[in-house]
């Protein structure tokens, strides 16, 4: 099975900072990847699919980017409200396994 | 709307079993795959199995293959998750969420969670 990592497992960052978070296939997986944003006792919300292609209603302060086996969510301006621990996952075949997480708080 | 709603929990022996159900709403249930997925108390999200839109076809993960039955009934729009053979490693919330396929889906729609414990 491919295997999903993430870094940094958790980051401290000012509001308003640029925020970046990297995901890393351990096989190809072309650009089916998304990320999903979990706010502390809340269910996990769908940010972004295809790597890049925000899901509708989501801020336009996160982007995604990258291809194959490496991969990175960008908070642009971190806000309050975004303070979660974010997962990427694979979605090319099955099992569609999740990264470790990423917990993102404000410094 | 869409809405997906688990339920089932409970608390159950080591080697006791459970059912949790999905119930599906405000979507066209039998045109998408349903997937469950756990997360144990301060772990990480765990996949766990997948069922494809007609019931057809099913997928395990290997920690609970052999152990846990998925199954759907597109006429109750209702999906389900027989666990068998509980293990304390099991304890965790479990998520039915929605895809577009059992195999290349990502996870559009979630349900609340429902919590199974694993306590003698």
């Amino acid at each position: 099975d491919i295997q999903m990592t993430q870094s940094p497992s958790s980051l401290s960052a000012s509001v308003g900072d640029r925020v970046t978070i990297t995901c890393r296939a351990s096989q190809g997986i072309s650009n089916y990847l998304a990320w999903y944003q979990q706010k502390p006792g809340k269910v996990p919300k769908l940010l972004i699919y295809a790597a890049s292609t925000l899901q509708s209603g989501v801020p336009s302060r996160f982007s995604g980017s990258g291809s194959g086996t490496d991969f990175t969510l960008t908070i642009s301006s971190l806000q309050p409200e975004d303070v979660a621990t974010y997962y990427c996952q694979k979605y090319n075949s099955a099992p569609q396994s999740f990264g470790p997480g990423t917990k993102v708080d404000i410094k | 709307e869409v809405q997906l709603v688990e339920s089932g929990e409970g608390l159950v022996q080591p080697g006791g079993s459970l059912r949790l159900s999905c119930a599906a709403s405000g979507f066209t249930f039998s045109s998408y795959a349903m997937h469950w997925v756990r997360q144990a108390p301060g772990k990480g999200l765990e996949y766990v199995s997948a069922i494809s839109s007609n019931g057809g076809s099913t997928y395990y993960a290997d920690s609970v293959k052999g152990r846990f039955t998925i199954s759907r009934d597109n006429s109750k729009n209702t999906l389900y998750l027989q666990m068998g053979s509980l293990r304390a490693e099991d304890m965790a919330v479990y998520y039915c969420a929605r895809a577009r396929d059992i195999l290349t889906g990502y996870y559009d729609y979630w349900g609340q969670g429902t919590l199974v414990t694993v306590s003698s």
